[in-house]
C-alpha cells in the first residue's frame, strides 16, 4: 500500500536551516508529481511546493519562495525540502502529499503524517 | 485563486445533514476542485476530487456538487467519525499553484 514518510522535523533557530525528507513506497514514486502542505498550529492548510515527477520542474508559494528548495531522489524514492533562513512564522506541521494522477495533476490521494517543525529561539 | 468556506463551524447531530459551502473568486473548472477530511492529529484524506466524484473508499453519504465559482459538499447523515474539518481546494495548473479554503469544522450540538 502505498506510504508516505516524512523526517527531519524539529526545533531550529530563526535564521537557521533545516532539510525534511519524504520517504515513499507501494507506489511508483518516479512518476508522480509530490508537494510539501504545511499547518501551523491551530490553523488551516498551506500549500508549499511541488515539484515534477522527474525533478525538472517546482514551484513555489510565495511566502517560501527564495528560501525553501524542494527535490527528489528517484533512485531512492524520497522527496526533501531544504529549509533556509527560517522564521517563526515558518513552525507548522509539514506534510508530503502525491499527486492522484500521472497526467494531469489535479489533486493529492495520499499524505504523509506529517512532521512538526517549530522556529524558535 | 482565493476559496472562502462557509459556515466557519457548522453545529450538528449525528443523522442530520450537512451542507457546506466553497467559493472561489473567479470562475474554476471542476475537474480540479476537491474536497478533503481532516481529523484532530491526523493528516487531511481526499474525500471528493473533480467537484463530485468519491475517492476510494468513501462512503456514498459523502457527495459534491458546483460549478464555476460556487461549489457544495453534502454529507447525507452524519456518522459520529464525520466530525472534522472540511476543506476544499483548488488545483491552478499554469503554473502550478494549489489553494485550500480556510475549512469548515462540523461538530457536535
Amino acid at each position: 500500500q502505498v506510504q508516505l514518510v516524512e523526517s527531519g522535523g524539529g526545533v531550529v533557530q530563526p535564521g537557521r536551516s533545516l532539510r525534511l525528507s519524504c520517504a515513499a513506497s507501494g507506489f511508483t514514486f518516479s512518476t508522480y508529481g509530490m508537494h510539501w502542505v504545511r499547518q501551523a498550529p491551530g490553523k488551516g492548510l498551506e500549500w508549499v511546493s511541488v515539484i515534477s515527477y522527474d525533478g525538472s520542474n517546482e514551484f513555489y508559494s510565495d511566502s517560501v519562495k527564495g528560501r525553501f528548495t524542494i527535490s527528489r531522489d528517484n533512485s531512492k524514492n524520497t522527496l526533501y525540502l531544504q529549509m533556509d533562513s527560517l522564521r517563526a512564522e515558518d513552525t507548522a506541521v509539514y506534510y508530503c502529499a502525491k499527486e492522484s494522477s500521472v497526467s494531469v495533476a489535479m489533486d493529492f490521494d495520499y499524505w504523509g503524517q506529517g512532521t512538526l517543525v517549530i522556529v524558535s529561539s | 485563486t482565493v476559496l472562502t468556506q462557509s459556515p466557519g463551524t457548522l453545529s450538528l447531530s449525528p443523522g442530520e445533514r450537512a451542507t457546506l459551502s466553497c467559493r472561489a473568486s473567479q470562475s474554476v473548472s471542476s475537474s480540479y476542485l476537491a474536497w478533503y477530511q481532516q481529523k484532530p492529529g491526523q493528516a487531511p484524506r481526499l474525500l471528493i476530487y473533480g467537484a463530485s466524484s468519491r475517492a476510494t473508499g468513501i462512503p456514498d453519504r459523502f457527495s459534491g456538487s458546483g460549478s464555476g465559482t460556487d461549489f457544495t459538499l453534502t454529507i447525507s447523515r452524519l456518522e459520529p467519525e464525520d466530525f472534522a474539518v472540511y476543506y476544499c481546494h483548488h488545483y491552478d495548473s499554469s503554473p502550478p499553484m494549489v489553494t485550500f479554503g480556510p475549512g469548515t469544522k462540523v461538530d457536535f450540538k
